[in-house]
């Protein structure tokens, strides 16, 4: 079976340009989660959906990132306008459901703000 | 809000030595998990434990949960070079609902 599909790999864009991630779970995993991960730190999460649902977004700098995850399968996630300070890895995960199931992580987009 | 933290940040074994790491949470967990990400690479699930003082082994690897179900450690015995990576707890507790939380990983080198 195909793992989480994460694009693109890489991303480098000026500050203050807009930016977006693509994220595809595995088949039938109702959960989604979108993490940060800084260099040398853990992932921190920003957004979980249940279905096409965001059930947890209180982490999301709503100001300038927004989410969706239409037909509860695929989620993009835009950041816009680009800072500095974003920098990191984007890291997508998908699970069964559940507070139970371990994560399956994507390999992420690592995006550099210049 | 819940805080995981992990000790040490950084251990360098040379192969054959045994490597631990510890993870502390400030609440009650209601469960663990424990990652690995190799250099470059993505978190990878390798286990999780539920009950009060669980013991579960993945061959070289031990991990543990404490009684009051908020501490954990993972052991590997003998280490190899294929160990090197970062491994991560990440706890949930009640009031995070379904998010783990991460804690910032202990870095193992195995140098042969």
């Amino acid at each position: 079976e195909a793992g989480v599909v994460q694009s693109p790999r890489y991303k480098i864009i000026e500050k203050k340009q807009p930016v977006a991630f693509w994220c595809n779970p595995i088949s039938g995993h109702n959960t989604l989660y979108w993490y940060r991960q800084n260099l040398g730190q853990g992932p921190e999460l920003l957004i979980r959906y249940e279905n096409e649902e965001a059930v947890d977004d209180s982490q999301l700098p709503k100001d300038r990132f927004s989410a969706e995850r239409l037909k509860g399968v695929d989620s993009t996630l835009k950041i816009q306008p680009a800072e500095l300070g974003d920098s990191a890895v984007y890291l997508c995960a998908s699970s069964s459901g559940g507070p139970f199931y371990g994560y399956t992580f994507g390999s992420g987009t690592r995006l550099t703000v210049v | 809000g819940q805080q995981v933290m992990q000790i040490p940040q950084y251990q360098h074994v040379q192969e054959g030595e045994d490597f631990t790491t510890y993870c502390n949470s400030s609440t009650t967990l209601s469960n663990i998990q424990w990652y690995k990400q190799r250099p470059g690479g993505h978190p990878v699930f390798l286990i999780q434990l539920v009950k009060s003082g669980e013991v579960k082994k993945q061959k070289r690897l031990t991990f543990q949960f404490g009684e009051a179900k908020k501490n954990s450690s993972l052991h590997i015995t003998a280490t190899q070079t294929t160990d090197v990576g970062t491994y991560f707890c990440a706890g949930r507790n009640s009031n995070s609902g379904y998010a783990l939380n991460f804690g910032k990983g202990t870095s193992l080198l195995v140098t042969p």
